[in-house]
This record gives structure tokens, C-alpha cells and sequence, in this order.
């Protein structure tokens, strides 16, 4: 079985650049999550989609950062325009969700590293 | 919020065993994980604990006790593959996962 897919692996830009990132989750999962992981620091939330509602983003820096999960499958986190401070892991993840109750694991993807110069 | 505290880094011997801790403060809890990342990678899920006691899955153990907000995984008869970050994550609620820094696992011939 396929794990979550992510691309690109790596990005580096420059600061006031846009950059976009990629995620397709497990075959079947519908609900997903975009995770930031700074150096020698866990994932942190920023927003979790069941299908295609984005049901909890209350951690995503709005005035810069926007997701989408058209069709409830892919999903694409945007930042523009991005600042030094973004330089991190973002890191798609996905779970099924059932019946009103999350099964317990989220799978996580190998992330996309962000490099803002 | 929570606070969720493990050491930074263990260093072990190739066949030995290490217990890496965590402690943590939360309300609304609901589950405790602990993942293994190895660097550049995913994290890839390891254990789950929901009630008090000693889960066993092969070389891995994982000890909750919510009484007193601490687990633990045991990495026993360790391999050098097992040199990683161990990342343990408390859920508050149905689905909200809180990290911690994770503890580097350095495991020496």
C-alpha cells in the first residue's frame, strides 16, 4: 500500500517568493493534516481537513499560508509571500475517519523542506 | 496546551537497552504515541496507549500512567537501525496530536 506522497522533497526560494506544497494522502483516507516541523522541534498543526472542510485551522497564519483539498483528496498548502521564519519540514498526514470517531494513527509523509534565503 | 517534556538526546550500545521518558500536562486527554523519525524521513508510528499499563510490540514496549502524566518507550536489544528521533505525542480530544522535541537515539557499535 502506497504511504502518503509528497512533493517537491525539497524547495528553496527566496524570501517574498510564493511557494507551494503537495500532499496525497492514503488511498481511502479522508481526513488530513499539514503539520510545520522546525529544526530539533516536533510537528505543529496548522490545519487538519476531513474530506474537503478544513474543520480546524485556527493554527495556520492566515495572512500568508492557504490550503485547499479540492475534491477531498489532494491537498496544496501555499505561502506567499514566504519569510525567512518559514524555513521548515511541512509535513502532510492522514487518518480515517469513521462512524464520528478518528481511528488512532495518522500516517505522515517524508515532508517537504523549505528553505527561505 | 500542553507541555510535553523528553530528554534531547540517549546514546545507547548496540544490543543494550533504553528507556526514553515522557512527561506531560494536558487536559482533555485522549491517547498517547510515540513515533520513530529518522532523519529526512517521516515520522512512521511505533505505539499507542489509552489506558494505564505496558504495551508490547516486539523489541518495542510503550508504559503510560495518566495518574502521574508520564510514559515511556523501551527500545530493547538494540540495532543500529534504531539510531533515530523518538517523537512522543500526547491527543487532546478526538483528533489534536501535541509533539514533543523528540529524544536522538544514538546507538554505538
Amino acid at each position: 500500500e502506497a504511504g502518503v506522497v509528497q512533493s517537491p522533497r525539497y524547495k528553496i526560494i527566496e524570501k517574498k517568493q510564493p511557494v507551494a506544497f503537495w500532499c496525497n494522502p492514503i488511498s481511502g483516507h479522508n481526513t488530513l493534516y499539514w503539520y510545520r516541523q522546525n529544526l530539533g522541534q516536533g510537528p505543529e498543526l496548522l490545519i487538519r481537513y476531513e474530506n474537503e472542510e478544513a474543520v480546524d485551522d485556527s493554527q495556520l497564519p492566515k495572512d500568508r499560508f492557504s490550503a485547499e483539498r479540492l475534491k477531498g483528496v489532494d491537498s496544496t498548502l501555499k505561502i506567499q509571500p514566504a519569510e525567512l521564519g518559514d524555513s521548515a519540514v511541512y509535513l502532510c498526514a492522514s487518518s480515517f475517519l469513521a462512524g464520528g470517531r478518528l481511528t488512532d494513527t495518522q500516517y505522515f509523509g517524508p515532508g517537504t523542506r523549505l528553505t527561505v534565503l | 496546551g500542553q507541555n510535553i517534556d523528553q530528554p534531547t538526546e540517549m546514546t545507547a550500545t548496540e544490543g543494550a537497552i533504553v528507556q526514553i521518558n515522557c512527561t506531560y500536562q494536558t487536559s482533555g486527554f485522549n491517547g498517547l504515541f510515540w513515533y520513530q523519525q529518522h532523519a529526512g524521513e517521516a515520522p512512521t508510528f511505533l505505539s499507542y496507549n489509552v489506558l494505564d499499563g505496558l504495551e508490547e510490540k516486539g523489541r518495542f514496549s510503550s508504559f503510560l500512567s495518566r495518574s502521574k502524566g508520564y510514559s515511556y518507550l523501551l527500545l530493547k536489544e538494540l540495532q543500529m537501525k534504531d539510531s533515530a528521533s523518538y517523537l512522543c505525542a500526547v491527543r487532546e480530544g478526538d483528533y489534536k496530536l501535541s509533539f514533543g522535541a523528540g529524544t536522538t537515539v544514538t546507538v554505538r557499535a
